[in-house]
């Protein structure tokens, strides 16, 4: 059964910094993954998808990495600010069945002080 | 933003009752996943509707129930409501013939519903 943890649950960094989410899968046979941002009461806004045979997507200021092996994908966004503060959800899509069935991390909460 | 748009944007509900809630999903998608987040918790997957069928369901019992209709928008029915029934609703669209021609299999989520079951 495909368990997704996110670590840390929050985080919190002054306006500028570099930081780095984390994503860790238990199953490695995944078709895909997805960055999400949610900012709160509100819907899911995709960040970044990468495909199981890609190791990385950029998207301006966000750079997503995927190692399957090791069950792991990271966030990095450059030069934080505090626009970027919202709930960062990792999701995967298994490979095989019928759905396009995504399992959710619980997130990481990020806050960016001015 | 994406197209995906869902309606109501909030409902409040008394225990017992039943719901319906609305999603239309972007354009040209095919395939819609409902899905519902626990306050603090990640989305879990309820089910999905390809070409208006049922075609795959989470561990939700059966009183979740949906529909897709022809221009690939859907409802999601909740019956006889709970109090741990009171979530944030998400619908999202992609389209699986991408998916199976090996393309991105991107998905897209709606704004959400906030139900409230007291």
């Amino acid at each position: 059964k495909q368990e997704v943890t996110q670590i840390p649950a929050a985080l919190s960094v002054p306006e500028g910094e570099n930081l780095v989410l984390n994503c860790s899968f238990t199953d490695s046979a995944i078709y895909n993954l997805q960055w999400f941002r949610q900012d709160p009461g509100k819907g899911l806004t995709s960040l970044l998808l990468i495909q199981s045979s890609q190791r990385e997507q950029t998207s301006g200021r966000l750079n997503a990495s995927l190692d399957k092996s090791s069950g792991r994908s990271t966030l990095y966004i450059a030069a934080s600010q505090p626009g970027d503060s919202a709930t960062y959800l990792c999701a995967v899509k298994g490979k095989g069945g019928a759905t396009n069935k995504l399992i959710f991390g619980t997130g990481t909460l990020l806050a960016v002080q001015p | 933003e994406t197209g995906v748009t869902q309606s109501p944007t909030h409902l409040i509900k008394t225990r017992g009752q039943q719901v319906t809630l609305r999603c239309s999903s972007q354009s040209g998608h095919n395939t819609v996943s409902w899905y519902q987040q626990a306050l603090g918790q990640g989305p879990q997957f309820i089910f999905q509707y390809y070409r208006e069928e049922e075609n795959g369901r989470g561990n939700f019992p059966p009183r979740f129930s949906g529909l897709q209709f022809p221009n690939y928008s859907s409802e999601l029915n909740v019956n006889a409501l709970e109090l741990d029934d009171s979530a944030l609703y998400l619908c999202a669209s992609s389209d699986t013939r991408i998916l199976a021609g090996g393309s991105s299999g991107e998905q897209y989520f709606g704004p959400g519903t906030r139900l409230t079951v007291t």
